[in-house]
């Protein structure tokens, strides 16, 4: 199965300001998922994205706020916008290979002060 | 709301006792999934079922399929500290797919 790079693992950033969160897949697959997700608790998908289209976003999330990009069949980012404190949380991308095959990065934790 | 619920939420067992985690919808997936993850890492996929009434069994893990294709359950024998962690089931409908909203098991030695 494919195997995640995700960075940063962890940030501490400064409320008003944006991340950008990088997943870097060692083989292609055909969609990509971002998700978030609470210490302890189940995730939240954020949004689809698929190579050459917008992303599609889950209701509660935004282009504007959560600025997704999917510029080859290896590589996406998720940007968190306009940070605050809410923001605070894990955020995981994820690929699929086939139809069942699911592999996810080690994910971000994000801390907004 | 969530759309798959897992009970219990939290679970602690002594080391070598059996347990089982329950996965109910009311709604219908095409194909269900079963992930653990620890702390710092992301979800590892242990087993995805398919099939109605399936069964599939990964060591001491035991895992089924409702025959409606909306419940899911995962039997533990023998539970070990290794097994520690965040358990969560998730459901698949076309492209997406729902997560549970998970259980936390703790295995004391």
């Amino acid at each position: 199965s494919a195997v995640i790079s995700q960075k940063p693992s962890r940030d501490i950033c400064q409320r008003g300001t944006s991340l950008t969160i990088q997943c870097q897949v060692d083989s292609q697959v055909t969609m990509m998922f971002w998700y978030r997700q609470q210490p302890g608790q189940s995730l939240t998908l954020i949004a689809t994205a698929n190579q050459g289209s917008e992303a599609t976003y889950e209701s509660g999330f935004v282009i504007d706020k959560f600025p997704i990009s999917r510029p080859n069949l290896t590589f996406s980012t998720l940007t968190v916008s306009n940070m605050s404190p809410e923001d605070s949380s894990i955020y995981l991308c994820s690929g699929r290979q086939g139809n069942y095959g699911y592999t996810f990065g080690s994910g971000t934790r994000l801390t907004v002060v | 709301t969530q759309l798959l619920e897992q009970s219990p939420q939290f679970l602690s067992i002594q080391e070598g006792e059996n347990l089982t985690v329950y996965c109910n919808s009311s709604s219908v997936f095409s194909s269900l999934q079963w992930y653990r993850q620890e702390p710092g890492e992301g979800p590892v996929l242990l087993v995805t079922v398919v099939t109605g009434g399936e069964v599939k069994k990964l060591k001491r893990l035991t895992f089924q399929f409702g025959d409606a294709r909306k419940d899911s359950s995962l039997h533990i024998t023998a539970a070990q500290p290794g097994d520690t962690g965040l358990y969560l089931c998730a459901g698949v409908d076309f492209n997406k797919f729902y997560f549970g909203s998970g259980t936390k098991l703790n295995v004391k030695p």
